[in-house]
């Protein structure tokens, strides 16, 4: 079974609508991360989360909110979807990692969303 | 956002040929993270490095932390056709509470059998 999920994998919305993307995650790790992916420009940070009770602002929050409802889950939800938001979105997952050692990443399989 | 610089964007090579791609940045990281990703799914980790100066293989792989803790590199030996896909370097830097990741834009590279 794949350590981090997300669902859907694919899904196709009209502008204006509200939809969430779920995250869950069986390594067990604190902090977890949104990031989309559009051609040519690589991962950018939606949010990220460092505990349940953490929520922090990535570089392109603006139109995403996210939740934390458990150490395993953090879903990501576009308020009032736009067809810029049309995009690959990668969830993810790291341990803690200090100065010296650690602090690896893995990622789920994706979701597709198109926005029309 | 920071992103890193990572070359070249892309390759085309013989199958059985080597391959080399780097990542640079104006900034040190603690840990260096090399991935793949395939069309439609998300990267996968190869190859995670933490020491500055470490050298770290994974079959055919090779990574290496570079000194300065400002660049990475990646090596494929005797590519073969399944190779191909997007790698991505990433960076990690620890930021108050936790880690900040940064990445590369990617290198595309095509095998030809």
């Amino acid at each position: 079974d794949a350590d981090v999920t997300q669902t859907p994998r694919n899904r196709i919305t009209k502008t204006g609508k509200r939809i969430m993307l779920e995250c869950s995650q069986t390594k067990g790790h604190d902090r977890m991360y949104w990031y989309r992916q559009d051609p040519g420009l690589g991962l950018r940070l939606i949010y990220y989360s460092f505990d349940v009770k953490d929520i922090n602002k990535g570089e392109i929050s603006d139109g995403y909110s996210v939740s934390r409802q458990a150490q395993a889950k953090f879903s990501l939800s576009l308020e009032s979807a736009i067809p810029n938001q049309t995009a690959l979105y990668f969830c993810a997952t790291s341990d803690f990692g200090l100065a010296g050692g650690g602090g690896t990443q893995y990622f789920g399989p994706g979701t597709r969303l198109l926005v029309l | 956002g920071q992103q890193l610089n990572q070359s070249p964007q892309s390759m085309f090579i013989q199958e059985g040929e080597d391959v080399s791609m780097n990542c640079t940045s104006s900034s040190i990281f603690n840990t260096w993270l090399w991935y793949k990703q395939d069309p439609g799914e998300g990267p996968v980790l190869l190859i995670a490095l933490y020491k500055a100066g470490e050298l770290t293989s994974n079959g055919r792989l090779t990574a290496q932390f570079g000194i300065t803790r400002k660049d990475s590199f990646l090596n494929i030996s005797a590519s073969i056709p399944s190779d191909v896909g997007i790698y991505f370097c990433a960076g990690r830097r620890l930021a108050s509470g936790g880690n900040q990741f940064y990445f590369g834009t990617g290198t595309s590279l095509t095998v030809i059998p």
